[in-house]
């Protein structure tokens, strides 16, 4: 078991340019999440899904889209990158049971 | 809405002192309270559930639903307890969404 997986671990955007953050977990979770970690404000939910094909907002989803087309993979995409989106990001998957599992992080910055 | 409060940002303590980190939430209902464990530059892993009632390495937290509080405890702290904290709550009516408070750092000085 990998458990949850998230690429790239690091990576340098300019303003504006889009990307997509993936994640994807090996345990059969039916549910998944996205949260930035910013210094002094904690973990803040971006989005998060209950299912494939079942998408809802957190607490700081504007930027950022995901989809959910099978419940392996649960990707992020910016957009349109903003300074204000450099970030720590984390992906979670849980069953409704259960704790939830994190990925290692994807360190982010905008510039 | 769901709320979390960890009032303190930064706590310190020598090794073998008690140590108490605050969790304060709001929720109407009854919420699933979690204690999160983040080593530096390590992924988020579990610490505690309240219903678990279980002690991880140590440490132990009660729900306290007149205060709705959720304090992590641990009687005498070691060095390698030495990180960041964070208690988060899931709503039982929709597991899929979870509020973290903004973490407390814990230093354990030797």
């Amino acid at each position: 078991n990998a458990g949850v997986t998230q690429t790239p671990k690091f990576q340098v955007l300019k303003t504006g340019q889009s990307m997509t953050l993936q994640c994807a977990q090996d345990m059969n979770h039916e549910y998944m999440s996205w949260y930035r970690q910013d210094p002094g404000m904690g973990l803040r939910l971006i989005h998060y899904s209950v299912g494939a094909g079942i998408t809802d907002q957190g607490e700081v989803p504007n930027g950022y889209n995901v989809s959910r087309s099978t419940t392996e993979d649960f990707p992020l995409r910016l957009l349109s990158a903003a300074p204000s989106q450099t970030s720590v990001y984390f992906c979670a998957s849980r069953t409704v049971t259960d704790t939830q599992y994190f990925g290692p992080g994807t360190r982010l910055t905008v510039l | 809405a769901q709320r979390v409060t960890q009032p303190e940002k930064l706590l310190s303590v020598f090794k073998g002192a008690p140590v108490e980190l605050k969790c304060n939430y709001s929720y109407s209902g009854s919420p699933e309270l979690f204690w999160y464990v983040q080593y530096s530059r390590q992924r988020l892993q579990l610490l505690l559930r309240h219903i678990s009632r279980e002690s991880i390495k140590g440490f132990t937290a009660d729900l306290n639903k007149g205060e709705t509080s959720f304090h992590l405890k641990k009687p005498f702290a070691q060095e390698e307890d030495s990180a960041m904290y964070y208690c988060a709550l899931t709503s039982t009516t929709n597991a899929g969404k979870s509020t973290f408070g903004d973490g407390t750092t814990l230093t354990v000085k030797p």
